[in-house]
């Protein structure tokens, strides 16, 4: 079965230092991989996706993401963070597969700190 | 629509009533995931639909729990008798469609919060 783990809860940085979300995920053929970012009460929100082609993907708030097959890991990245980066953030994986197809799997979230 | 819009936003209900939570997804958007988020925690799967039905029912947790889908749109979650473990965010999320060339995200609503007193 595909899963997705997010080995920290939570991440603290001072702001202006970058940051790094940690992603690694199991899946039997290709991986379909995406990052949402959740502010307090409200949905998730898309941030950003990886199908094919670079390794490194760039998203939204300007974030960005590097795919490592060897590693089976999806990190999420940010130059320099700011105190409104602040929020809780899923890593997730597409299921491509014949029995479970279109079903998405999601870890368990990091809780992102960034302090002034 | 615009977005996925659910409702109500919260709902306050006593311990054995029963309730329903609604979700209308993005215009043409066939499939439509359910899952269900505790206190700041992650993600649980509950079920999904293409069109109106459901290949999928494994995360419910319990017969109390069902879900149905009509007209390919509108979705509702029901909950009969529930209990005080119920308490959680309820999330709505759809995808424009079911083939494999879709290579798109879920787009979220922003949750239906159940309170069980």
């Amino acid at each position: 079965a595909q899963s997705v783990a997010q080995p920290e809860d939570q991440v603290n940085v001072a702001e202006g230092n970058p940051l790094t979300v940690k992603c690694t995920y199991s899946v039997s053929g290709n991986p379909y991989l995406f990052w949402y970012v959740q502010y307090p009460n409200r949905g998730l929100q898309f941030l950003l996706k990886y199908i094919t082609g670079d390794n490194l993907v760039k998203g939204s708030y300007g974030f960005e993401a590097e795919f490592n097959k060897s590693q089976t890991s999806f990190h999420l990245k940010k130059p320099s963070a700011l105190v409104s980066d602040s929020a809780l953030y899923f890593c997730a994986v597409r299921d491509m597969g014949m029995r479970n197809f279109n079903k998405f799997y999601f870890g368990s979230g990091t809780k992102l700190n960034v302090k002034p | 629509g615009a977005g996925v819009s659910q409702s109500p936003s919260n709902k306050v209900t006593e311990k054995g009533k029963d309730v329903e939570l609604r979700c209308d997804p993005i215009s043409g958007h066939t499939a439509l995931y359910w899952y269900r988020q505790s206190l700041g925690q992650g993600l649980e799967f509950l079920i999904y639909f293409q069109g109106n039905s459901a290949p999928d029912k494994s995360g419910l947790p319990s017969d109390r729990f069902s879900a149905e889908r009509t007209g390919g749109s509108v979705s509702t979650l029901t909950i009969q008798r529930t209990q005080q473990e119920d308490s959680a965010v309820y999330l709505c999320a759809s995808t424009r469609s079911w083939d494999r060339t879709n290579t798109g995200e879920l787009f979220f609503g922003e949750g239906s919060r159940l309170t069980v007193l």
